[in-house]
């Protein structure tokens, strides 16, 4: 496709299970980033990943988080032992590696931890 | 380290009046900014950016934002505003010298009413 495109759009899960986010960048995008949004909130920064540089991982708000980029493609965010204010929606977004650096987002999928 | 401020939860303007949503920022070096919006149950759009040059940007959907580096302001602006115009708001800033970690503001709400 010609967007970035996330899986799934949405995602209940019961309090302590683990979940996968999905993100499919651009083709060709290098730049890849992860963020969080609650409910009528800003936009909150979670991890970013550049070619094949060790990623930032500065946003991430506890060890239960973690994500990978798997050939500099596909993205996956991992949350383990779900919370329930681990409710949110995550955005992905990718970034050609100019100097512009304009971010294009996916939909996002929406979790729900109940 | 970087960070963004808009001062407006909400700001409400009539159809075909002029509205301005409010941006400052704060960098330790030169700044690249953006904005983008977001429409209901969709990923952010970007709508312009400023990385050097002419402190007028014109952006999509006829916005445009002034960059004024002695208020360290990027207020967006549109001459007429539409009913379609009715969404959520992002200001977004990135530090020259802080790599590639973008800072988003809160977000604000416009509701352009008919």
């Amino acid at each position: 496709g010609a967007g970035v495109s996330q899986s799934p759009s949405n995602k209940v899960t019961e309090k302590g299970k683990d979940v996968e986010l999905r993100c499919d960048p651009i083709s060709g995008h290098t730049a890849l980033y992860w963020y969080r949004q609650s409910l009528g909130q800003g936009l909150e920064f979670l991890i970013y990943f550049q070619g094949n540089s060790a990623p930032d991982k500065s946003g991430l708000p506890s060890d239960r988080f973690s994500a990978e980029r798997t050939g500099g493609s596909v993205s996956t965010l991992t949350i383990q032992r779900t919370q329930q204010e681990d409710s949110a929606v995550y955005l992905c977004a990718s970034s050609p590696s100019d100097r512009g650096n304009i971010q294009y987002f996916g939909a996002g999928t929406r979790l729900s931890v109940l | 380290a970087q960070s963004v401020a808009q001062p407006e939860d909400q700001v409400n303007v009539a159809e075909g009046n002029p509205l301005t949503v409010k941006c400052t920022y704060s960098v330790s070096g030169n700044p690249y900014l953006f904005w983008y919006v977001q429409y209901p149950n969709r990923g952010l759009q970007f709508l312009l950016k400023y990385i050097t040059g002419d402190n007028l940007v014109k952006g999509s959907y006829g916005f445009e934002a002034e960059f004024n580096k002695s208020q360290t302001s990027f207020h967006l602006k549109k001459p007429s505003a539409l009913v379609s115009d009715s969404a959520l708001y992002f200001c977004a800033v990135r530090d020259e010298n802080y790599g590639q970690n973008f800072v988003f503001g809160p977000g604000t709400r416009l509701s352009v009413l008919p």
